[in-house]
C-alpha cells in the first residue's frame, strides 16, 4: 500500500513562491502525480514525474526523489486563481492511484 | 465537447436504499476508477476497470460493486446504502492504466445517505 503525506494548509502573498511538500511510503512505484482541485470541482491534472528530477510546466514545476520517497510541486508568481487544494497521487505497480489528503493553498492579495 | 459525465449530479437517499451512480465517458479510455472524496481523508479508490469486461477492488469496495459491460460505461452501485457512505463520488478514466496519461475527472456526484 501506499501512506501519502503532505501539509494540511498552506497560506501565501500574491505574487509570491509555495512550495508544497509531499512524502510517500510505498510498496511500488510507478509515478508520481500532482492535481489541482478548486472547491467543489473535480480535480485536474498539473504534472507527472516518473524519473529524479524537475519538471517545469510554466508557473508550476514539480521535482521527485525516488530515493527519499520525496516530491515538491512549486507554484511561481501566485495568483488569486491558484488558491486551490493541490493534491499529491502515487501510482503503484498495478497502476492504481493513491492519494495524499490534499493541501489547502490560499493565496491572500 | 469529448469527457466524463456523471449522473446524479447530487442526491439524499434513505438508508438501506439501492442505488446506482451512472459514469460515461467518451474518450475510448480503456481505464476507468471510481474514487470517494471525503474530508480530511483525501481520493480514496473504490474500484476500478483496466479494460471492458474487468473489474478490480480499490482502498474502499465494501458496499459497493461496479461492472464494465463496455468501454464507455462504468456503474457504481450501492446495494443498501448506510449513512457511512455520505460523500462526494467521482468517476475517472484514462487511456491506459499505465504511461504518463493523466486520470481525467467527472464533475462528481454528491450523496446524502440519511
Amino acid at each position: 500500500g501506499q501512506n501519502i503525506d503532505q501539509p494540511t494548509e498552506m497560506t501565501a502573498t500574491e505574487g509570491a513562491i509555495v512550495q508544497i511538500n509531499c512524502t510517500y511510503q510505498t510498496s511500488g512505484f510507478n509515478g508520481l502525480f500532482w492535481y489541482q482541485q478548486h472547491a467543489g470541482e473535480a480535480p485536474t491534472f498539473l504534472s507527472y514525474n516518473v524519473l529524479d528530477g524537475l519538471e517545469e510546466k510554466g508557473r508550476f514545476s514539480s521535482f521527485l526523489s525516488r530515493s527519499k520517497g520525496y516530491s515538491y510541486l512549486l507554484l511561481k508568481e501566485l495568483q488569486m486563481k491558484d488558491s486551490a487544494s493541490y493534491l499529491c497521487a502515487v501510482r503503484d505497480q498495478d497502476y492504481k492511484l493513491s492519494f495524499g489528503a490534499g493541501t489547502t493553498v490560499t493565496v491572500r492579495a | 465537447i469529448a469527457g466524463i459525465t456523471q449522473a446524479p449530479t447530487s442526491q439524499i437517499l434513505a438508508a438501506g436504499r439501492r442505488m446506482t451512480l451512472r459514469c460515461t465517458q467518451d474518450m475510448r479510455h480503456n481505464a476507468m476508477y471510481w474514487y470517494r472524496q471525503d474530508l480530511g481523508l483525501g481520493l480514496r479508490l473504490i474500484h476500478y476497470s483496466n479494460t471492458a469486461g474487468t473489474t478490480g477492488k480499490g482502498e474502499v469496495p465494501d458496499g459497493y460493486s461496479v461492472s464494465r459491460a463496455n468501454t464507455d460505461d462504468f456503474p457504481l452501485t450501492l446495494a443498501s446504502a448506510v449513512p457511512s457512505q455520505t460523500s462526494v463520488y467521482f468517476c475517472a478514466s484514462s487511456a491506459l492504466a499505465g504511461g504518463p496519461e493523466t486520470q481525467y475527472f467527472g464533475p462528481g456526484t454528491r450523496l446524502l445517505v440519511l
